[in-house]
């Protein structure tokens, strides 16, 4: 079974551009949580969606924000770029969230940095 | 809001060597989750607890979900130059897919 699968993997932008990341989550999984990860903050949530449907928002700006397809698939958009931006973009994927049992499965990421 | 306290900070041993990493919190959480990152790559699952009191082995691996449900200990037995990386506890926020981390604990380990 394929993991989750995030592209692309590196990426360099410039202040003020903007920028669009994916994530495929596993087969069968419906869920897809977005995390930011700096040296500085460590792993941080962005936001979560289930079902086309965004769940919960982090503490980010609203230059930050993401959309789920009809087949799970998840893509993220950050606009006008900062260099605090620069980051590991990290995303999960579970069945359902919110289960007690339910679990979450990350993919390798996404290098963003921002020059 | 929900913090997660993971400690040590950061570890250096010797091949061969007993590790234990503990994760504390002043809120109860009813999942457990140990994850390991390596340099550049996504955090990777180690073990699920999701009962107070459990107990799980995966290989040289166990962790353990505290009765009180506010800590957990991951142990790893007779290191290696593999296990080197940055090991993180993290449980979910309430009802929902927002996953609350530690700070990381990172090994290094000398051949």
């Amino acid at each position: 079974k394929a993991g989750v699968t995030q592209t692309p993997r590196y990426l360099i932008k410039t202040r003020g551009q903007q920028v669009t990341l994916s994530c495929s989550p596993i087969s069968g999984h419906r869920s897809v949580s977005w995390y930011q990860q700096t040296p500085g903050q460590g792993l941080q949530f962005l936001f979560e969606y289930f079902s086309e449907t965004q769940r919960n928002k982090g503490n980010f700006p609203g230059r930050f924000s993401g959309r789920q397809f009809s087949n799970s698939r998840s893509e993220m958009n950050v606009s006008t770029l900062e260099l605090g931006d620069s980051a590991l973009y990290l995303c999960a994927s579970s069945f359902y969230p919110g289960a007690s049992t339910d679990t979450q499965y990350f993919g390798p990421g996404t290098r963003l940095t921002v020059l | 809001g929900q913090q997660l306290n993971q400690s040590p900070q950061s570890m250096f041993i010797q091949e061969g060597e007993d590790v234990s990493m503990n994760c504390t919190s002043s809120s109860i959480f009813n999942t457990w989750l140990w994850y390991k990152q390596d340099p550049g790559e996504g955090p990777v699952l180690l073990i699920a607890l999701y009962k107070a009191g459990e107990l799980t082995s995966n290989g040289r691996l166990t962790a353990q979900f505290g009765i009180t449900r506010k800590d957990s200990f991951l142990n790893i037995s007779a290191s290696i130059p593999s296990d080197v990386g940055i090991y993180f506890c993290a449980g979910p926020s309430g009802n929902t897919g927002k996953l609350i981390f530690g700070q990381g604990t990172t090994l290094q380990v000398k051949p």
